[in-house]
């Protein structure tokens, strides 16, 4: 079945360095989500991508989605410690238009 | 507007145990997902309601899961005969499902679920 891979599983850094996650589907998607969830709490979507290879950014968030639409990308710019959470990625197969396919997720913790 | 709800928050059971997971959807809201998260874990499909079609039951893990959902709305997930693999988070999300893939899933606070 379709398999979404996050890497990497665990990130620690100093406050104001930046900070990179990455999902690999094993199909191509129809789009992609990426969600927070911080200690404790639930999922919150953050942002869709359709296109391929578009790039968002929402402040220090840069989000792009690749060209072959089978993985993509969230980078942050200059961690703050209010980005400390779990980064999960999502998508939609081709051939399901409602069952998202979750990322394992990337854990963050910024050191003050 | 109100968000999605959940009750209870939390949940501690004995082995064997059947138990009553509520969701509240975001009213309006057509599609409903339950997903199942372990502790430091991603997120695992368990079921998916739209509207008045047959549910997706394809993600629940054992016969010893169910959900309905009653009059499009209110979800009830239920564990029957508990184990203890069973303990995790269990998180309810809800769509407009209004343009298909490209819908935001709107989260609940979860039920953190405890077997004993």
């Amino acid at each position: 079945g379709q398999q979404v891979m996050q890497i990497p599983q665990y990130q620690h850094v100093q406050e104001g360095e930046d900070f990179t996650t990455y999902c690999n589907s094993s199909t191509t998607l129809s789009n992609i989500q990426w969600y927070k969830q911080r200690p404790g709490g639930h999922p919150v979507f953050l942002i869709q991508l359709v296109k391929s290879g578009e790039v968002k950014k929402q402040k220090r968030l840069t989000f792009q989605f690749g060209e072959a639409k089978k993985n993509s990308s969230l980078h942050i710019t200059a961690t703050q410690t209010t980005d400390v959470g779990t980064y999960f990625c999502a998508g939609f197969s081709m051939d399901s238009s409602y069952k998202l396919i979750f990322g394992s997720g990337t854990r963050l913790l910024v050191r003050p | 507007g109100a968000g999605v709800s959940q009750s209870p928050s939390n949940k501690v059971t004995e082995k064997g145990k059947d138990v009553e997971l509520r969701c509240d959807p975001i009213s309006g809201h057509t599609a409903l997902y339950w997903y199942r998260q372990s502790l430091g874990q991603g997120l695992e499909f368990l079921i998916y309601f739209q509207g008045n079609s047959a549910p997706d039951k394809s993600g629940l893990p054992s016969d010893r899961f169910s959900a309905e959902r009653t009059g499009g709305s209110v979800s009830t997930l239920t564990i029957q005969r508990t184990q203890q693999e069973d303990s995790a988070v269990y998180l309810c999300a809800s769509s407009p499902r209004s343009s298909g893939r490209t819908d935001t899933q709107y989260f609940g606070p979860g039920t953190r679920l405890t077997v004993l």
